[in-house]
């Protein structure tokens, strides 16, 4: 198994809703990332758990809530988001070593009503 | 902190080479990647350098001259799929080594 898989692909979801992202990775990989991506820009790094211990938060809004419940999955909860949070949010891995090169996953296209 | 440039827009025929540049400002370094993405898609790995020199991988070259804070991704032999944006990305100095910061990306359209 060499990829990471998102779901859901595509999410609808209005200001007052409670909804979750997920992905997982079965590479054996330590360390895992949220990214979010708006149109014609590059990705914006979000979090990134190591070893299932959250490492770096990149000030994000506590409206986003990131959790890892073990080495293969990676949980992005959301609660009152904004229209302006709609975007792409782009999960990675990467394994322990030198390159730490990160593999991404298809990503979840939300929108916010 | 990290700032990258590269082009925002390239055009190529198919058939042609095409070099990308990337040029970076970093408080460190440790390590530069190229990926590929096309529209809607998620990002794809290409390459990654961190010592000064050419990394080659079929039809596609990766260089990098930390002295000069620059890389650069060659194309040869370009196909119309090569339609797609260039992301470059710089990788900070060992208390943040897995922070990938991105450069805004180059468009590049393949033309027949």
């Amino acid at each position: 198994d060499t990829e990471v898989t998102q779901t859901p692909k595509h999410l609808v979801m209005g200001m007052t809703n409670k909804k979750s992202l997920k992905c997982e990775q079965h590479m054996g990989h330590r360390a895992m990332y949220w990214y979010k991506q708006k149109a014609k820009k590059p990705p914006e790094l979000m979090f990134v758990y190591s070893y299932e211990k959250l490492s770096i938060n990149e000030s994000v809004p506590s409206r986003f809530s990131p959790e890892c419940p073990n080495s293969s999955l990676l949980n992005l909860h959301l609660h009152a988001l904004q229209p302006e949070d709609s975007a792409l949010y782009l999960c990675a891995s990467s394994p322990p070593g030198a390159a730490d090169t990160q593999y991404f996953g298809p990503g979840t296209r939300l929108t916010v009503l | 902190g990290q700032n990258i440039d590269q082009p925002t827009e390239m055009t190529a025929t198919e058939g042609a080479i095409v070099q990308i540049n990337c040029t970076y400002q970093t408080s460190g370094f440790n390590g530069l990647f190229w990926y590929q993405q096309h529209a809607g898609e998620a990002p794809t790995f290409l390459s990654y350098n961190v010592l000064d020199g050419l990394e080659e991988k079929g039809r596609f070259s990766s260089f990098l001259s930390r002295s000069k804070g620059y890389s650069y991704l060659l194309l040869k032999e370009l196909q119309m799929k090569d339609s797609a944006s260039y992301l470059c990305a710089v990788r900070g100095p060992s208390g943040s080594a897995r922070q990938l910061t991105f450069g805004s990306g180059t468009q590049l359209t393949v033309l027949p």
